[in-house]
């Protein structure tokens, strides 16, 4: 069954740290890939996205990922987290067979120390 | 502009109860999706509108729940005789179209006792 692994469930990271959240999918297929982001007490809101093109995609709020298409990875990094990123993250696929589900991993909690 | 809203925010029901849960989509959205988050999970896939057809039921659990959005806008989520298993927050999201980014609403969070 198509599925996405994160595999950090939760990270504790000081302020100025270095963020990297793993993301795995299996899936052989062309892949739509996504990383949500849940603030606490708000709603999902997407992060980035990734369809084609540049395999190292920007977000908003200076958060990159880098697909690898070798290792059916999209990895989220951050070179320097804040406070305010405490949240919890969301990796998932749209598999290009559905082009509209969704198929998200189980999330990640981050806390950023001040 | 207005985000996606969702009604009631919390919901208590006692095992065997129906409760219906309301999705107010973003005003000219054509697809709106059902999804359903368990406690430590990542969202899972329940069903797809396009306007108001239900092109997609696979992945609503059993034939308790049931879905509908009649006039192309507000979706309604109907759980019948609920177990402690339905237990969730369920999300609703739309978009422009289905190949579109899915903007998400807050959420219902149902407890079944």
């Amino acid at each position: 069954a198509q599925s996405v692994s994160q595999h950090n469930h939760h990270v504790i990271l000081s302020e100025a740290a270095s963020l990297e959240l793993g993301c795995n999918y299996s899936y052989g297929g062309t892949v739509n890939l996504f990383w949500y982001v849940q603030y606490p007490g708000q709603h999902l809101q997407l992060l980035l996205k990734y369809f084609s093109g540049d395999p190292l995609v920007k977000g908003i709020k200076g958060f990159e990922a880098e697909f690898i298409k070798s290792k059916f990875s999209f990895n989220l990094r951050k070179p320097s987290v804040q406070w305010s990123d405490t949240a919890e993250y969301f990796c998932a696929v749209i598999p290009m067979d559905s082009s509209y589900k969704l198929i998200f991993g189980s999330g990640t909690r981050l806390l950023v120390r001040p | 502009g207005a985000g996606v809203s969702q009604s009631p925010r919390y919901k208590v029901a006692k095992r065997g109860q129906d409760v219906a849960l309301r999705c107010d989509p973003i005003s000219g959205h054509v697809s709106l999706f059902w999804y359903q988050q368990a406690l430590g999970q990542g969202p899972e896939f329940l069903t797809y509108f396009q306007n108001e057809a239900q092109l997609d039921k696979s992945g609503l659990p059993s034939d308790r729940f049931f879905a509908e959005r009649p006039e192309g806008s507000v979706s309604t989520l109907k759980i019948q005789r609920t177990q402690q298993e339905d237990s969730a927050v369920y999300l609703c999201a739309s978009s422009l179209d289905r190949e579109y980014e899915q903007y998400f609403g807050p959420g219902t969070r149902l407890t079944v006792t």
